[in-house]
């Protein structure tokens, strides 16, 4: 079965940078496109980006433009997204999300990971 | 980037009855090519990731009880739950898919008991 297990929570200080990771199992990893998505605390959900596990091309919502970096490690199937310059209002849960077979509707969710920055 | 908007913010309904939540997005999300609407409904429940319910703005995901279903062409789509059952109690969003960057999402609809 398809399952997406991401990393623990972290907390961090203003301008300083975190990683979050999300291995992928039960499926192909190069088949799907691995998406990001983030909800602050109480409020709706944010769409960060997303890569393409196949050949590493990113696709970045202008809103993080310059600041969210998504790689990939095919050999252990995971997928990573970095956020720099954290400030408090990036505190949020962010979830890694696959998209479906045959369009951009998001049909597996990794369980999140909290972010907290807080000086 | 199209704006989804969702009403009302929340809703409470007697368990049996039926609830009724709207999406209007700030364009059309119907896909020419394939005259299917780039829209997809999900369920989220305290501590859980979204779940996907309904895609296509009709389709509805395997293993998703048919008391939900989902409607609508354009701008404008409903969610329906047909009779409201106690395990239904949680926010629902929808999201459009019709353009990638970036994909946006309704602010969501609290949904609870009467």
């Amino acid at each position: 079965q398809v399952q997406l297990v991401q990393s623990g929570a972290e907390v961090k200080k203003p301008g300083a940078s975190v990683k979050v990771s999300c291995k992928a199992s039960g499926y192909t990893f190069t088949g799907y496109y691995m998406h990001w998505v983030r909800q602050a605390p109480g409020q709706g959900l944010e769409y960060m980006g997303r890569i393409n596990p196949n050949n590493g091309d990113t696709r970045y919502a202008q809103n993080f433009q310059g600041r969210v970096t998504m790689t990939r490690d095919t050999s252990i199937s995971t997928a990573y997204m970095e956020l720099s310059r954290l400030r408090s209002d990036d505190t949020a849960v962010y979830y890694c999300v696959r998209d479906a077979d045959y369009g951009d509707y998001f049909d597996y969710w990794g369980q999140g990971t909290l972010v907290t920055v807080s000086s | 980037d199209i704006v989804m908007t969702q009403s009302p913010d929340s809703l409470a309904v007697s368990l049996g009855e039926r609830a009724t939540i709207n999406c209007k997005s700030s364009q059309s999300v119907l896909h020419s090519s394939h005259n299917k609407n780039c829209i997809a409904w999900y369920q989220q429940k305290p501590g859980q990731p979204p779940k996907l319910l309904i895609y296509w703005a009709s389709t509805r995901e395997s293993g998703v009880p048919d008391r939900f279903s989902g409607s609508g062409s354009g701008t404008d789509f409903t969610l329906t739950i047909s009779s409201l059952q106690a395990e239904d109690v949680a926010v629902y969003y929808c999201q459009q898919y019709y353009t990638t960057l970036p994909y946006t999402f309704g602010q969501g609809t609290k949904l609870e008991i009467k």
